[in-house]
């Protein structure tokens, strides 16, 4: 079955620390997309970086990349830099290519600290 | 571009009563999904429609129903609501090609009391 994990439901940073957010999965499809998502206080969702099953090398953007360890089946947020405005909940995603659902984790709430 | 629009944005019901949650997207997504978010739970897919004229279950169903109007259309309705259904609900819409990120509408606070 589906299943997203995140283990981490609070985190506190220093500012201009590297911060990594964890994320596991489950899934039986040989095919699937992981993605991370940033919700701020004011709450809207915030699309952020996405991974391939199929994608031989780790997706960056900007100061966020993602550590892809797919025998593992881990899928690790890395925020380089921490900015105070990296305060928000983050979330881990997963979409099966055989059914479209898109399942999320319970999500992390990230602190950074002046 | 306007993107996910849902409304209303705040709601407050009495048990028992009924409503519906209308949701329009106009990036022509054949992909559409309501999500309810409750602290410590993140987001719980209700129900998703991979194209216009299908509806799938997603993790929490019960009590709810939907209706893909058409393919920039999706609603979600409440029979009779209940007090754990006071909830954030969150609808989103995607492209299926590929593993095209989530859009997602601003939310909607409903409140059961």
């Amino acid at each position: 079955a589906q299943k997203i994990t995140q283990t981490q439901p609070g985190m506190f940073v220093q500012e201009k620390e590297a911060v990594t957010l964890d994320c596991t999965y489950d899934t039986s499809d040989q095919s699937y997309g992981l993605f991370w998502y940033k919700q701020p206080s004011s709450g809207e969702m915030i699309f952020l970086i996405y991974q391939g099953s199929y994608d031989e090398q780790n997706a960056t953007e900007g100061r966020y990349s993602l550590n892809f360890q797919k025998a593992r089946k881990s899928a690790n947020l890395v925020i380089s830099a921490s900015q105070l405005g990296d305060s928000a909940m983050y979330f881990c995603a997963m979409r099966e290519r055989r059914d479209d659902k898109i399942i999320f984790g319970k999500g992390t709430r990230l602190h950074i600290l002046p | 571009n306007a993107g996910v629009t849902q409304t209303p944005k705040f709601q407050v019901l009495k048990t028992g009563q009924s409503m519906t949650l209308q949701c329009a997207q106009d990036m022509n997504h054949n992909s559409m999904y309501w999500y309810r978010q409750d602290p410590g739970m993140g987001l719980r897919l209700i129900y998703y429609s991979a194209s216009e004229g299908t509806t799938d279950k997603g993790e929490v169903p019960n009590g709810y129903n939907v209706s893909r109007l058409n393919k920039r259309e999706f609603s979600l309705r409440l029979e009779s609501a209940a007090p754990s259904q006071t909830s954030v609900y969150f609808c989103a819409s995607s492209e299926t090609r590929g593993f095209s990120p989530l859009h997602f509408g601003n939310g909607t606070r409903l409140t059961v009391t």
